[in-house]
């Protein structure tokens, strides 16, 4: 069955304090990896498509990045502005019209 | 400014009662999808339309139902057969449905059964 974990949960970080945020994903085969970011209350908004290994992509602070097996998003000096749930889903060989989504990582940049 | 609007934004049912939950887009996008967001899951897909006058169920779309009449219209219909309706409901829509992930997703309805 298809899969995408995103790890860890929660993340709190100091202003400034870099970090990353892991989507491993077990699927028949990957058509591409996508990054959103969800304020509450709010759709998600696009951030990134990676479609294969050892591609990357940024974006100001944030960097994605894609092994065969998962992805990476790393935050550079976050600032509070950042604090959001940071969704990843992918797209499958097998049905090529449906995200597959994480459950997402909740992020709180403290000032 | 092109977008998705989706309405209403809260709303409260009644056991028993079906509610349609509004979403409009001014994209120009042909494809068009519902998912469901609860707390600690993923998005799961409800329903989802690649073209007008066609539309395919997702993952969980018992209890659902939802008419693509006009390009710009996907309304979603949840009916007193959706044994667990309280959730956040959103829409999308992307420039086709097979070779894009950028979603562009609506705000969102929050439904709750009183």
């Amino acid at each position: 069955e298809d899969q995408v974990t995103q790890s860890p949960e929660a993340l709190r970080l100091q202003e400034g304090e870099s970090s990353s945020l892991n989507c491993s994903y077990t699927v028949s085969g990957l058509r591409g990896l996508f990054w959103y970011r969800q304020d509450p209350g709010k759709g998600p908004e696009f951030l990134f498509t990676l479609y294969s290994a050892g591609e990357e992509k940024e974006k100001e602070r944030l960097k994605a990045t894609l092994t065969k097996k998962e992805s990476f998003l790393h935050i550079t000096a976050p600032k509070p502005e950042d604090s959001a749930t940071y969704l990843c889903a992918v797209r499958t060989m097998d049905s090529s019209y449906k995200l597959i989504f994480g459950s997402g990582t909740r992020l709180l940049v403290r000032p | 400014d092109g977008g998705i609007t989706q309405s209403p934004k809260y709303l409260f049912r009644k056991e028993g009662q079906n509610v349609t939950l509004s979403c409009e887009q001014n994209l120009n996008h042909d494809a068009m999808y519902w998912y469901r967001q609860d707390p600690g899951q993923g998005l799961r897909l409800i329903y989802y339309s690649q073209i007008v006058n066609d539309f395919q169920k997702g993952d969980i779309a018992e209890g659902y139902s939802v008419s693509r009449e006009k390009k710009e219209s996907f309304p979603l219909t949840v009916t007193s057969a959706q044994k667990n309706p309280t959730a956040f409901y959103l829409c999308a829509s992307s420039i086709d449905g097979a070779n894009t992930g950028e979603l562009f997703f609506g705000e969102g309805s929050r439904l709750t059964v009183l």
